[in-house]
């Protein structure tokens, strides 16, 4: 258990469908992060937020769009996603501060078909 | 930009064997350094960290050291079981990033009994 929750752990959507990626953390932090984890491909991060605070954007199309509504809450919009947007969505969280290091959580398995 | 370079796998071992993946970095500034393990199916769980030059850190038997005149943070193990196949990151933080995480690619590690 890292204190890090996302639901659901696998979902299967077709490329028309609006789903939602949750993340939950209860560790007090003030960053979280959206990371894709595709195969034979580093890790690559989406979206930083701290304090509710969208930070980072590296270049990610707009069907994916996340929301922050408070500091322990974290989603990810999904729409009109394409085969290759299948991928492990992986969310953490950190205190934000120098030096510190992220909490994982065990991540969503999309796949779309 | 910044980066980190880790060595190619999969590392293949038998149980008891001594175990060193590579990992390099290129940052502006004094990062902190981190490897983080995962395991099938879950998320990432950090394994240790070191914050500044020299500094060594260690867990279950693995330790990495930071160097900065080699710009290295080669993961180590004495003796490795079969518990610890797994998938290794080498990742770094840079000061003012709002500590985001940026990975290398991951070395898979199988130990046979």
């Amino acid at each position: 258990e890292t204190g890090v929750t996302q639901t659901p752990r696998h979902l299967v959507m077709g490329m028309t469908n609006k789903k939602s990626l949750k993340c939950e953390q209860h560790l007090g932090h003030n960053a979280m992060y959206w990371y894709k984890q595709s195969a034979k491909k580093p890790l690559e991060l989406m979206f930083v937020y701290n304090f509710k605070e969208q930070t980072e954007n590296n270049s990610v199309p707009s069907r994916f769009s996340p929301e922050c509504p408070n500091s322990s809450h974290l989603f990810l919009h999904l729409h009109t996603l394409q085969p290759e947007d299948s991928a492990l969505y992986l969310c953490a969280s950190s205190p934000g501060q120098q030096n510190t290091e992220a909490f994982f959580g065990q991540g969503t398995r999309l796949t779309v078909v | 930009g910044d980066s980190v370079t880790q060595m190619e796998g999969p590392v293949t071992l038998s149980e008891e064997a001594f175990l060193t993946i590579n990992c390099t970095y290129t940052a502006t500034g004094y990062p902190s350094l981190f490897w983080y393990v995962q395991y099938p199916g879950e998320g990432l769980q950090l394994l240790l960290k070191a914050t500044k030059a020299d500094d060594k850190g260690s867990n279950k038997g693995f330790e990495a050291t930071y160097r900065k005149e080699t710009t290295s943070f080669h993961l180590e193990k004495g003796s490795v079981q079969v518990s610890d196949s797994a998938v290794y990151f080498c990742a770094l933080t840079v000061p003012g990033g709002y500590n985001k995480l940026i990975f290398g690619a991951g070395t898979r590690l199988a130990v046979h009994p």
